[in-house]
């Protein structure tokens, strides 16, 4: 579809492992937003880009957590060394950007869901 | 600095009733844009409505309006004749100001609609 695409759905790893998560976001959407939400709560900023900007990283949790988006498209959020209390869902989102387009909404995807044994 | 406050963690409506969802939010800034969001129990965020603060005329959606308080910083959600798929998490954001590319979002309201 035309949405934005996230994988995996679900990932379930040991505690001390690294993951990897993938976000690909609508075409011509040149904003793409991070966001981790754990059961229950809010969803907690983690870190976006905008176009060939420098990403806002100020919400990044840890130096454990990075995100690189790669030809302004594709963006992989990486944990390393996982724990335990990383286990939350992780959703991506993108939009288009700038004044102009100050009216139009984040379109998220369906988020992964990580679990850290 | 928290920028928006939803302080209704949880909220129960009739079915067929009408329901406020509240929002404020802070800024000292004139433009930005307000939007609400539902997320169901599967997950997926979906948007509901928007509200640029230049608008002039409360936003609409179908069951959805927006009752928009400038003054008041206030960006209320009004579900009318609540439906028992109405129930899930709503959560109110803003956009801007000084960044365009920044969403604000506050903490969530959670709707249960009884039959």
């Amino acid at each position: 579809g035309a949405g934005v695409s996230q994988s995996p759905s679900n990932k379930v790893t040991e505690k001390g492992k690294d993951v990897e998560l993938r976000c690909d976001p609508i075409s011509g959407h040149t904003a793409l937003y991070w966001y981790r939400q754990s059961l229950g709560q809010g969803l907690e900023f983690l870190i976006y880009f905008q176009g060939n900007s420098a990403p806002d990283k100020s919400g990044l949790p840890s130096d454990r957590f990075s995100a690189e988006r790669t030809g302004g498209s594709v963006s992989t959020l990486t944990i390393q060394r996982t724990q335990q209390e990383d286990s939350a869902v992780y959703l991506c989102a993108s939009s288009l950007s700038g004044v102009v387009n100050s009216n139009q909404p984040q379109h998220f995807g369906d988020g992964t869901r990580l679990s850290i044994l | 600095a928290q920028k928006i406050t939803q302080t209704q963690p949880g909220m129960f409506v009739q079915e067929k009733e009408a329901v406020t969802l509240d929002c404020t939010y802070d800024t000292s800034d004139q433009s930005y844009g307000l939007f609400w969001y539902k997320q169901p129990s599967s997950g997926e965020m979906i948007f509901l409505i928007y509200q640029g603060s230049y608008d002039e005329q409360n936003a609409t959606e179908g069951r959805y309006s927006l009752n928009f308080q400038k003054a008041r910083k206030s960006a209320n959600l009004v579900i009318s004749a609540s439906q028992l798929g109405d129930s899930a998490m709503y959560f109110c954001a803003m956009r801007g100001p000084y960044n365009f590319n920044k969403f604000y979002f506050g903490s969530g309201t959670k709707l249960n609609v009884k039959p």
